[in-house]
This record gives C-alpha cells, structure tokens and sequence, in this order.
C-alpha cells in the first residue's frame, strides 16, 4: 500500500497568515493527489485534485503543487473559515489512502 | 445539484448487523463509482473500499474484508453498507463518497456521514 505522510500534525496561525502544509507519499503516484478541508461534525471537501487543480467554488486563496512523491498546499490570506483539518490522499492505486490529517489552529 | 443523503445514526449491540443507506439524486449513480470512508473518533479517514455501480462488483480494502458489505438498488438510486457482526471498534463515522469521472479522479461529492455506535 502507498503511504500518505503530512507534517505538520497540528498548525497554528493568525487571520491573514500564509501556511503550507506538506505530504509525502511513499512512492511515486504522478500527480494522483487531492486535498479536503474538513470542518468539525462535517463532511469532508475536496479542495484540489490532481495535485493543482482547483475544485470548482474553492477560494483562489488554496493552492496545490507537486508531483512525484512530494506535494505542498499552501494557503494564502487566512480567513477564519479556513480553520479546519486538511487531508492529502492518493488516487493512484487502491487503496486510496489518505494523510494522517494537518489541524489548522487560530493562534 | 448533486445530493448524498445517508441514513441516521445507529447505536447497536456488539454482534448485531447495521445497513447504512446512501441515497443520491442529481445524477444517475451508475455513472460514477461509490466509495465508502470511515472515520472513527477524533481519528483520520479511512478508505473502506468501493463498489463499481455500473456492474455492482464491489472491491473491499483489506481491513474491511469479510464483515462489510457494500450494495446497491440503483432503481432507488441508493448504495448500501453492511456491516456484520459488529465490534465495538467498528464505532466511526461513515461516509459514503463519489468518485469523479476525471483523470486523476478524486471524491467530489460526500455524503453527511453517519454515526454507527457499538456498545453493550
């Protein structure tokens, strides 16, 4: 199975902060990886997929990029929606594995 | 617009079996495969595996081998999850999820969640 690594586990940052968020897998899946944003007692979003491309209705503040085995979401300008927990997963192969989650904290 | 409408929260007994319902509309499920996620508490996700819905062949990921069972009715247009002889540790969140039809494809749509308790 491909392993999905993120770092940082937890994260805290101020309203209008940039923050990127790493994920490394454990081979190389090309460009087969999305972000969601996950909100407490909610379903996850997809934020982007294929690696940089953003999903429709999704603030031009989130940016992906990356291929191979290491990939980076950055987000620009904070705002206080954006405090959530974001997971990478690969769509390569099944299974379709997912990071083990980046908590974004308010500071 | 596409909509994911699971059933409520279940509270079991450990042994006992649970059908978790995904009723979609705005689009017609046979032309986009349904997956299944897991997400116990305060945990990561988990993908559980996905069920073709065109040929309704279903492909478990291995830790979900056995007990689970994924199922649809698609004149209802509804995809289905059992799980047997249920543990306490089967205790999680479950979301039933579509794949989208783009290559490299991720899970576009998601269900509310539902909530499956085990406990004596």
């Amino acid at each position: 199975d491909i392993q999905m690594t993120q770092s940082p586990s937890s994260l805290s940052a101020s309203v209008g902060d940039r923050v990127t968020i790493t994920c490394r897998s454990s081979q190389s899946i090309d460009t087969f990886l999305n972000w969601y944003q996950q909100k407490p007692g909610k379903a996850p979003e997809l934020l982007i997929y294929a690696a940089s491309i953003l999903q429709g209705g999704v603030s031009s503040r989130f940016s992906g990029s990356g291929s191979g085995t290491d990939f980076t979401l950055t987000i620009t300008s904070l705002q206080p929606e954006d405090f959530a927990t974001y997971y990478c997963q690969q769509s390569q192969r099944t299974p379709h594995t997912f990071g083990q989650g980046t908590r974004l904290e308010i500071e | 617009q596409v909509q994911m409408v699971q059933s409520g929260s279940e509270l079991k007994k450990p042994g006992a079996s649970v059908k978790v319902s995904c009723k979609v509309s705005g689009y017609t499920i046979s032309h986009f495969a349904m997956n299944w996620v897991r997400q116990a508490p305060g945990q990561g996700l988990e993908w559980m595996g996905w069920i073709n819905t065109y040929t309704g062949t279903p492909t478990y990921a291995q830790a979900f081998t056995g007990r689970f069972v994924f199922s649809l009715d698609t004149s209802l247009s509804t995809a289905y999850l059992q799980i047997d002889n249920l543990r306490t540790e089967d205790t999680a969140v479950y979301y039933c999820t579509r794949r989208s039809s783009s290559r490299p494809s991720a899970f576009d749509y998601w269900g509310q969640g539902t909530l499956v308790t085990v406990s004596s």
